[in-house]
């Protein structure tokens, strides 16, 4: 038991396709985030949800849309999808404390052909 | 904005010795926390220590340990008596005061040598 589930762990797509990215986390957290982890560059902030209201959104393309229906689901909605959007897509979730670590999930290893 | 910058993309360490990651990082804020992350090959990250910027003490967690120097905006990671499991990505990551938001270095590869 992880915590933090993500399915798929791997997708390949072409640009034309429409798929979805799944997290669950069983923690009881309050705040979950999706990340982007490309080769040789530091992880990327994308969204931040905050008592299922997305807080943060780091100037993500449009191609890339968030849903989250309850506090302990977060999906990323791909379509139309570029070669240069494969990445490891890292979801995390945390409580509201202060002392509120990010626990990851294993990640989704998506593929743009 | 706040900057975080690991200036060594691998390290290596023999098995049962000492290595120590750098870290820098730059911010304009009081209340802060700092994180050290370990991405192992194909798992999930999992948080291998936390500071918060208004404790002098460096913290601790079995063979891993921090040098904190705030003044210096420094944040490295010694890990002692190194094992093979000990192999990962190390990410150092930044918090501004309460929010989740995690700002991240490039990380850092190590390999440790049996």
């Amino acid at each position: 038991e992880t915590g933090v589930t993500q399915t798929p762990r791997h997708l390949v797509m072409g640009m034309t396709n429409k798929k979805s990215l799944k997290c669950e986390q069983h923690l009881g957290h309050n705040a979950m985030y999706w990340y982007k982890q490309s080769a040789k560059k530091p992880l990327e902030l994308m969204f931040v949800y905050s008592l299922e209201e997305r807080v943060e959104n780091n100037s993500v393309p449009s191609r890339f849309s968030p849903e989250c229906p309850n506090s302990s689901h977060l999906f990323l909605h791909l379509h139309t999808l570029q070669p240069e959007d494969s990445a490891l897509y890292l979801c995390a979730s945390s409580s509201q404390s202060r002392n509120g670590e990010l626990f990851f999930g294993e990640g989704s290893r998506l593929t743009v052909l | 904005a706040q900057t975080v910058t690991q200036s060594q993309p691998e390290m290596s360490v023999q098995e049962a010795e000492t290595v120590t990651l750098s870290c820098t990082y730059d911010t304009s804020e009081s209340d802060y926390y700092l994180f050290w992350y370990k991405q192992p090959p194909s798992r999930q990250m999992i948080l291998v220590i936390r500071q918060e910027a208004y404790k002098q003490q460096n913290a601790t967690e079995n063979r891993f340990s921090v040098n904190f120097q705030k003044a210096a905006k420094s944040f490295s990671l010694k890990i002692s008596d190194s094992q093979l499991g000990d192999a990962a990505m190390y990410f150092c990551a930044y918090r501004k005061g309460n929010t989740g938001k995690l700002i991240f270095g490039q990380g850092t590869t190590l390999q440790v040598k049996p």
